[in-house]
């Protein structure tokens, strides 16, 4: 069964702080997938990773950066939290460089206070 | 205009009614069609994906791509409550990232 988790289900921070949202794949996927979702603005990409130490910046990288030293692991990093960054984060896996067929982790709802 | 636009809904239906989602795109190039579904708190999960163009059946659901008129379908026949969820489409072509509509908001009541 295909598997992709996500290190915190909530999470609060205050401004300025540096956040680590971790995301684990178990299907060997080469490609995966941070998108943040907004009310009313859907699913934005954040970066995609197609290889170990590979990014790519999608729609909105600005204050993002990410990491992926192993392949099941991609990580995403707020180096400074701000309050519009509060929002539901999904991290995806897919075995496509395109991203058909993505399979989603339950979320990371993250509140910046 | 938008690469994909999605009515947001919500919609509202009886049980066992037919539902249609649609959603329209600009990009022609757009080779791989996809719907997700969405429940409240949870992450979208894979429903239907469709390589060009034609209908693919699953169940209680069918995917219609109609790429001369720039538009896809979702049916689901019989809707059920448990089917109250949000709908996603999503779409791209070879070598690019996958583009996802905003979403309609279905509600099923019994």
């Amino acid at each position: 069964d295909v598997k992709v988790t996500q290190s915190s289900r909530y999470l609060v921070k205050r401004t300025g702080e540096k956040v680590f949202l971790e995301c684990v794949q178990d299907m060997d996927h080469e490609n995966m997938f941070w998108y943040r979702q907004d009310p009313g603005l859907g699913l934005r990409l954040i970066y995609f990773s197609y290889d170990v130490k590979m990014k790519e910046k999608g729609d909105i990288p600005e204050g993002y950066s990410v990491s992926r030293e192993k392949k099941e692991r991609f990580s995403l990093i707020l180096e400074s939290a701000s309050t519009n960054q509060t929002s539901m984060y999904l991290c995806a896996s897919s075995p496509t460089r395109q991203g058909t067929e993505q399979y989603f982790g339950p979320g990371t709802r993250l509140t910046v206070t | 205009q938008k690469e994909v636009e999605q009515d947001p809904g919500p919609l509202s239906v009886p049980e066992g009614a037919i539902v249609s989602l649609n959603c329209t795109y600009s990009n022609s190039a757009f080779q791989y069609f996809m719907w997700y579904r969405q429940y409240s708190r949870k992450g979208p999960e894979l429903l239907m994906y469709t390589y060009s163009s034609g209908n693919k059946e699953d169940g209680r659901f069918t995917a219609q791509v109609d790429k001369s008129s720039k538009y896809i379908s979702l049916f689901i026949r019989d809707s059920q409550p448990s089917d109250s969820a949000t709908y996603l489409c999503a779409m791209s072509r070879a070598g690019t990232a996958l583009i996802f509509g905003k979403g309609t908001t279905l509600s099923v009541s019994s």
